[in-house]
């Protein structure tokens, strides 16, 4: 049974600070990771992709990747309250293929 | 930047009738793939629907609760039969992401199911 794993939380981090996401797999043939954000009502929307190891930035956003670990994060400097939103860590076994989704980690900024 | 849009957006069913919801995207995709959301929950794939062949179903999803349709490669259709109110949940479409970014939408906006 492929897995993704991910804190529920909610992470509370104060404006201005930076928030970390984590989300370890269990799939060691995984190729490809995703990170989507979700507001409440509303459909996920993808915010960042990283096929290979090591860290890819967009902006506000870093994602890092370690295969090795099986360890998928997302980091996002300056939070703000319009980043509060339920993040899911999605992991694909090769490009094009559907998507194992995490179960999200809540995120609430505070101004 | 790819527009997925889904119908009905919500609806109200009696228990033991169904439901047919339509997706369609606005360019040509191979592959389309259906998702539930149950309440508080996180998505779980309900079955892979490839132009021209039978929907690939997930385990625990069969082909006789969620018949599902690709008749072509910008449309699917998902039909969730005889519900009862276990099947309420947000059923969204979606498209494989990748390399065209993050601005395009990989989601329809989901179809919002109760049933009573």
């Amino acid at each position: 049974q492929k897995e993704v794993e991910q804190n529920s939380g909610p992470l509370s981090v104060p404006e201005g600070a930076i928030a970390s996401l984590n989300c370890t797999y269990s799939d060691r043939g995984s190729q490809s990771f995703f990170w989507y954000r979700q507001y409440s009502g509303k459909s996920p929307e993808l915010i960042m992709f990283i096929y290979s190891n090591g860290d890819k930035e967009d902006g506000r956003f870093t994602a890092q990747l370690n295969k090795a670990s099986q360890y998928v994060s997302l980091l996002i400097r300056d939070s703000q309250p319009s980043d509060s939103a339920t993040y899911l860590c999605a992991v694909g076994s090769q490009a094009g293929t559907a998507l194992i989704f995490g179960k999200g980690t809540t995120l609430s900024v505070s101004s | 930047s790819a527009v997925i849009s889904q119908k009905p957006s919500r609806d109200i069913c009696q228990r033991g009738t169904s439901l047919t919801i339509q997706c369609q995207v606005d360019s040509q995709v191979t592959m389309m793939f259906w998702y539930r959301q149950q309440p508080g929950q996180s998505l779980t794939l309900i079955a892979t629907a490839n132009q021209g062949s039978e929907a690939t179903y997930e385990s625990g999803f069969v082909i006789d609760k969620f018949p599902i349709s690709r008749p072509n490669l910008t449309f699917s259709t998902l039909t969730v039969s005889n519900m009862s109110p276990e099947d309420s949940s947000i059923y969204l479409c979606s498209v494989p992401p990748g390399d065209r970014g993050t601005d395009t939408q990989y989601f329809g906006p989901g179809t919002r199911l109760t049933v009573l």
